[in-house]
């Protein structure tokens, strides 16, 4: 298994600003992934974040709006930039293992007034 | 990725089995079938994942038919701790997990 810890929990930002998300793993691994669950909706996959390269997006989302940082094996971040109220929604990290299951953190509520 | 299709919604009381059955017509051969569950203010959590035929474990059980377009999880004895949604997903090994709206289950006492 993987103990996946996120930081801040929740937060209440100002449209305009920007939010920086951590995501930190008891254990190295090589794949981490960061999703979206916007209030009542399922969970849509933003990117695929790999240590030692560019962050891989899914269609729909952009680099200059989520930018990606994986600087070791153990630690992400995701950076919600120039929000508005559509940002809105729960942001989780999770970790790919060797069984093909994956983890998931606690996840970050963000409101973005 | 295959699309999949589930009951948007279940009802069910405590000690009763549960089962969910998940469409997923264009499975590719590759394709692995995975359930998670996910309580709220909680990220989703790893049920189960199998291939073909029967997968058990201590939380469930995955039936799959031989043509494997479609999937059923089984959860024995629910409890009202066993309230959530739950997704079920198809993929290969590319690690992406595409996830449908889920099946809400409620359990009642």
């Amino acid at each position: 298994s993987a103990v996946i810890s996120q930081k801040p929990s929740r937060d209440i930002c100002q449209r305009g600003t920007s939010l920086t998300i951590q995501c930190q793993v008891d254990s190295q691994v090589t794949m981490m992934f960061w999703y979206r669950q916007q209030p009542g909706q399922s969970l849509t996959l933003i990117a695929t974040a790999n240590q030692g390269s560019e962050a891989t997006y899914e269609s729909g989302f952009v680099i200059d709006k989520f930018p990606i940082s994986r600087p070791n094996l153990t630690f992400s971040t995701l950076t919600v930039s120039n929000m508005s109220p559509e940002d809105s929604s729960i942001y989780l990290c999770s970790v790919e293992r060797d069984s093909n299951e994956q983890f998931f953190g606690p996840g970050t509520r963000l409101t973005v007034l | 990725l295959a699309k999949t299709t589930q009951p948007i919604s279940m009802d069910s009381y405590e000690g009763q089995e549960v089962n969910i059955t998940c469409s997923h017509n264009n499975i590719a051969t590759n394709d692995y079938i995975t359930w998670y569950q996910q309580f709220p203010s909680q990220g989703p959590r790893f049920i189960i994942q199998g291939y073909k035929t029967k997968v058990t474990n201590e939380v469930a059980s995955l039936f799959i038919p031989a043509d494997r377009k479609s999937s059923t999880l089984s959860l024995p004895r629910v409890s009202l701790s066993d309230t959530a949604v739950y997704y079920c997903l198809v993929g290969d090994d590319d690690y992406k997990l595409s996830f449908g709206a889920g099946t809400t289950v409620t359990v009642r006492a």
